[in-house]
This record gives structure tokens, sequence and C-alpha cells, in this order.
């Protein structure tokens, strides 16, 4: 079956640095979302992507899609402590409405 | 816009028994409803989709007789864990599809004693 993977686990950040987390599938995605989810929090949509290459920004967010449509990244800079909190990838097949979760990537925030 | 609400927010039954959680869009009718479970410190996973009107589809190694989906209108959704046990302890979360995203719920945390 359909497998999402992110890497890394765990990312403690110095506040005001950078960082990029990557989710890859294990087959061609239609779209890919993010959701952030803060500690005992429910996931929080943040975007959308659909376009091969695809680019877009949110502030200090910016979110790619791969060429392949396999692949997924999140890079955020000049973190802030607001930026704690569990971040996942979820893919959508081509033709399906079922969203696969990444196993998400924890984030940390040294002050 | 595109609000859903679970409730529950959180239940503590006595093994045996059986909970029923509930999850509405407040504000959108939603054809698809996801239910998924979240263990401690892991990611989401889909126990089943339910439409308005229809059967749920349930994951596989998801039990559908102990895991009851009822999707009797376009707003509501509700899924009954039937004879709980403490294994069954955890965070369950519903979403609710608007066009091709998915707006959570902000889940019902089950403990079993």
């Amino acid at each position: 079956g359909q497998q999402v993977m992110q890497i890394p686990q765990y990312q403690h950040v110095q506040e005001g640095e950078d960082f990029t987390t990557y989710c890859n599938s294990s087959t061609t995605l239609s779209n890919i979302q993010w959701y952030k989810q803060r500690p005992g929090g429910h996931p929080v949509f943040l975007i959308q992507l659909v376009k091969s290459g695809e680019v877009k920004k949110q502030k200090r967010l910016t979110f790619q899609f791969g060429e392949a449509k396999k692949n997924s990244s999140l890079h955020i800079t000049a973190t802030q402590t607001t930026d704690v909190g569990t971040y996942f990838c979820a893919g959508i097949k081509a033709a399906g409405n079922k969203l696969t979760f990444g196993g998400g990537t924890r984030v940390l925030v040294k002050p | 816009g595109a609000v859903v609400s679970q409730h529950p927010s959180w239940v503590i039954c006595k093994s045996g028994t059986s909970v029923k959680i509930e999850c509405r869009s407040l504000d959108f009718q939603a054809t698809t409803m996801f239910w998924y479970r979240q263990f401690p410190k892991q990611s989401l996973m889909l126990m089943a989709t339910s439409n308005e009107g229809s059967k749920a589809t349930y994951e596989q190694g998801v039990e559908k007789d102990k895991f009851l989906i009822n999707h009797a209108s376009l707003t509501l959704s509700t899924l009954t864990v039937t004879s709980a046990h403490p294994e069954d302890s955890s965070f369950y979360i519903c979403s609710a599809s608007l066009a091709t995203e998915q707006y959570f719920g902000p889940g019902t945390r089950l403990t079993v004693t």
C-alpha cells in the first residue's frame, strides 16, 4: 500500500535558525497537504500543493512539491517559539480521496 | 468557515462498555467524513471512510463490528466503540471533506479503564 515517509522525526532548532522537513511518497500523488498539530491539539490544515514543481509561501513557511509529485518539503525560516509542534504531510493518490499521513516531524525550538 | 466539531472532547469509560463519538460539520455539508486514530506521539491512522447514506469503508485491520460508523446526514457522522478495552484508549479524530481539503475536528480523547 501507499506509504508516506517524513524525515527527520525530530527537529531541535535554535530560535532564529532555519530548518527543512522532507516528505516522500512511495507512489505518485495527485496532491499533498501539510498540517500542523500543536501539543494536545488537532491537526490544522496549512496548505495544499497540486501541481508538479509547485512552490507556495506562507510568511516564513515555504512549501514545495517535487517534479515527480512523489516528494515535498517544508522550509521554515527564522524559527520562532510559536513554530513548536508536529508537522505532518499527507498525500492523496491519483483518483483517490484518502489522505495518507507521514509520521510527522516534531519540532522543538530552543530559545 | 469549514468548522468541524466533535463531541465529547474527552471520555473515560469502563472496560466492556460502548462509547459514541459525534462528528459534525457546522457550516458546510460533507458527503464524506473520515475517522482517524492517533496514539501518543504517533501519526494519524485512517480507520474508515464514511459516506452519507451508505456503509463505511474500513481500512485493513480495523474491525467494523467493533468500530461502528453511521453517517446519517450530510453534517453528522458517529463512531461507536463497542465493548471498549484499555487498548482502545486513544485520540480519535474525524475530518470532513470540502472539495479536496479535509477539515479536522478537535478530537476525542478516549480512556478505557
